[in-house]
């Protein structure tokens, strides 16, 4: 089954303490990116990543680091974690940018202490 | 800022009633896609219309895309409990990008048995 995957699903941190999450695509697909969700703020893109070893920022970086070395991952670390931080966030992927269809993952709800 | 931005951002209908949304974004775009999203999961991508495209049907769904007043609107017909649900206009390739897309805020539909 075509699919985005992300773990762990729950995440309760206290500030400070390193943290990734995963997100894995079974589709071959290219391109990957990372939202985070917040009431009254919709979604806003953290990272993307055009193909293997290529990343960019998106709207909101401050605080994150991502990795692409292969081209199936593309963890989101948070090297040092806030209470800012504290939100839903979502991986997805689509074929080729950001023009094609993007299929996202179940999402990671993260609560920082 | 938010690129896209819908409207209204809450509604609330009778089983078999039509819902309309709208999204109207600031600058030039590839395209224009509209998600859906059952509380709190992953968003579901529903239909995409290019800047080339003025109307696109999906089932139950047309959408329509007025390039000159950087305006789309969502219609879903014959609306069902099952409709309820956030939904999201995207916008690709704004500002010059083809690996940004930037969401609006959504709206809230609720669709009452």
């Amino acid at each position: 089954e075509a699919q985005v995957t992300q773990n762990p699903r729950y995440l309760i941190t206290v500030t400070g303490k390193k943290l990734t999450v995963t997100c894995s695509q079974n589709m071959n697909h290219e391109y990957m990116s990372w939202y985070r969700q917040d009431p009254g703020l919709g979604l806003r893109q953290i990272y993307y990543s055009m193909n293997v070893e290529v990343t960019d920022k998106g709207d909101v970086p401050e605080g994150y680091k991502v990795s692409r070395k292969e081209k199936r991952n593309f963890p989101l670390i948070l090297e040092s974690p806030s209470p800012n931080q504290t939100s839903l966030y979502f991986c997805a992927s689509s074929l080729y940018a950001a023009f094609n269809e993007q299929f996202f993952g179940p999402g990671t709800r993260l609560t920082v202490l | 800022s938010q690129q896209g931005e819908e409207d209204p951002q809450a509604l609330s209908i009778q089983e078999g009633e039509n819902a309309t949304m709208n999204c109207s974004y600031k600058t030039s775009i590839n395209n224009l896609q509209w998600y859906r999203q059952n509380s709190g999961r992953g968003l579901v991508h529903l239909i995409l219309i290019r800047s080339n495209e003025r109307e696109k049907h999906s089932g139950r769904l047309r959408v329509t895309l007025d390039t000159s007043k950087k305006s789309s609107s969502l219609l879903i017909t014959a609306s069902r409990a099952a409709d309820t649900a956030s939904y999201f206009c995207a916008t690709g390739g704004s500002g010059g990008s083809n690996y940004k897309l930037t969401f609006g805020k959504g709206t809230l539909l609720t669709v009452n048995p």
